[in-house]
C-alpha cells in the first residue's frame, strides 16, 4: 500500500525558516517523481514544487521561487521542501504527492494527508 | 503560465442528479487533463486522468471528456458520499496548474 506522511509543520514567526518532510512507503520511490501541493484552508489547490526521481529537475511556482527549495534523499525513500524567508501567505496545508508515472505527463496518483504551516506575522 | 477556469464555482444538486462541471485551460493542453475530489478534511483523490480515464477503484458513475481546452466531469447519479469539491489540474506543464474547484452542495 502505497504511503505517504508529511511532518515538519507548525506555529512560526514570519521571517523564519521550517523544513517539511514527507515519508515515503509501498512503492518504488527511487523512480518517481514526486511534488508539494498546498491548500490554504478553506480555499484551492496550489502547486508548489516538484522534483524528478533522479533530483535532475526541480520547478517552483512563482510564488516560492527564491525562498522554498525541494530535494530528496532517495535513501531514506524521503522527500523535503526547505521553507525559508516565511510569509504570512504560506500559511497551508503542505500535501507531498507522487506522480503516477514518472515524468512530465503524469498526473498525482498518491497524496499524503497533509501537514499545516502556519506562519504568524 | 496556463490558466485553468472551472465552472460553476458551487453546484447545488439532489441525490441521484447528473450533474457536469466545467474546466477551461488557457491554451490547448492535449488530454493532459485529470479531475480530482476533495472532501472536508481529506487529501484530494483522483477520479480521472488523461480526460477521460477512470482511475481504478472509482464508480463508473463518474466520467470525463475533453480535449484541446475544454473538458468536463459528468457524476450520473449523484449518491450522498459525492458532495465535495472538485478540481480539475493540467499536466501538460511541469507546474500542473488546478483550477479552483467546484464545490457540490446538498440542493
Amino acid at each position: 500500500e502505497v504511503q505517504l506522511v508529511e511532518s515538519g509543520g507548525g506555529l512560526i514567526q514570519s521571517g523564519r525558516s521550517l523544513r517539511l518532510a514527507c515519508a515515503a512507503s509501498g512503492f518504488k520511490f527511487d523512480d518517481s517523481g514526486m511534488h508539494w501541493v498546498r491548500q490554504v484552508p478553506g480555499k484551492g489547490l496550489e502547486w508548489v514544487s516538484g522534483i524528478s526521481w533522479n533530483s535532475v529537475s526541480m520547478a517552483y511556482a512563482n510564488s516560492v521561487k527564491g525562498r522554498f527549495t525541494i530535494s530528496r534523499d532517495n535513501a531514506k525513500n524521503s522527500l523535503y521542501l526547505q521553507m525559508n524567508r516565511l510569509r504570512a501567505e504560506d500559511t497551508a496545508f503542505y500535501y507531498c504527492a507522487k506522480e503516477s508515472v514518472s515524468g512530465r505527463n503524469s498526473h498525482f496518483d498518491h497524496w499524503g494527508q497533509g501537514t499545516l504551516v502556519t506562519v504568524s506575522s | 503560465d496556463i490558466q485553468m477556469t472551472q465552472s460553476p464555482s458551487t453546484l447545488s444538486a439532489s441525490v441521484g442528479d447528473r450533474v457536469t462541471v466545467t474546466c477551461r485551460a488557457s491554451q490547448s493542453i492535449y488530454s493532459w487533463l485529470a479531475w480530482y475530489q476533495q472532501k472536508p478534511g481529506k487529501a484530494p483523490k483522483v477520479l480521472i486522468y488523461k480526460a477521460s480515464n477512470l482511475e481504478s477503484g472509482v464508480p463508473s458513475r463518474f466520467s470525463g471528456t475533453g480535449s484541446g481546452t475544454e473538458f468536463t466531469l459528468t457524476i450520473n447519479s449523484l449518491q450522498p458520499e459525492d458532495f465535495a469539491t472538485y478540481y480539475c489540474q493540467e499536466y501538460y506543464s511541469y507546474s500542473r496548474t488546478f483550477g479552483q474547484g467546484t464545490k457540490v452542495e446538498i440542493k
